[in-house]
């Protein structure tokens, strides 16, 4: 089975501090992806990899930034957090076309910023 | 941009009856792939069902089917035999093609009564 864990189920952080969220994923996907999840929003898409070192914006990336270095890895980073940006953050990962365009979801982080 | 509509933010079934929950969706691609995710209370999200454009048959995955009206752009998902354990937050989601993102509805809450 696909396995994507996210490295907390639950965070709680200051207002102004830098926050690492991590994703880690152990079929070899090339593609991974941040979501962050709002009541009465959805999944709203904040950045995706296709590949290591590789990075594009999604739809909200405005006071986030993200890291791949390794293959199976891909960090969200709040570099200054806001109260805005508490939420669940999703991570799910994919291969990269023609096998399967199927996302598989990590159980989430709940981060809360006071 | 592709937007996704799920018109009903909340559901509720009796045990053992069917339940039909809507999506629809704007777009000008002609092939693109169409999803319904399961997020049960607390856990991971899951792919429930998927259908691709080009086929003009409906998906079906034992009690789960759809009703893909493309001309309408339409996505129905029909619950059949309904479970308790099929309680969830059911997302509806467009995928332009295998390399895209995923653009996600706002989410219907349904809920299996006793």
């Amino acid at each position: 089975d696909v396995k994507v864990t996210q490295s907390s189920r639950y965070l709680v952080k200051r207002t102004g501090e830098k926050v690492f969220l991590e994703c880690v994923q152990d079929m070899d996907h090339e593609n991974m992806f941040w979501y962050r999840q709002d009541p009465g929003l959805g999944l709203r898409l904040i950045y995706f990899s296709y590949d290591v070192k590789m990075k594009e914006k999604g739809d909200i990336p405005e006071g986030y930034s993200v890291s791949r270095e390794k293959k199976e890895r891909f960090s969200l980073i709040l570099e200054s957090a806001s109260t805005n940006q508490t939420s669940m953050y999703l991570c799910a990962s994919s291969f990269f076309g023609g096998r399967t365009d199927t996302q598989y979801f990590g159980p989430g982080t709940r981060l809360t910023v006071l | 941009a592709q937007t996704v509509t799920q018109s009903q933010p909340e559901m509720s079934v009796q045990e053992a009856e069917t339940v039909t929950l809507s999506c629809t969706y704007d777009t000008s691609e002609s092939n693109y792939y169409l999803f319904w995710y399961k997020q049960p209370p607390s856990r991971q999200m899951i792919l429930v069902i998927r259908q691709e454009a080009y086929k003009q048959q409906n998906a079906t995955e034992n009690r789960f089917s759809v009703n893909f009206q493309k001309a309408a752009k339409s996505f129905s998902l029909k619950i059949s035999d309904s479970q308790l354990g099929d309680t969830a937050m059911y997302f509806c989601a467009f995928m332009r093609s295998w390399q895209d993102k995923l653009t996600f509805g706002k989410g219907t809450l349904l809920t299996v009564n006793p």
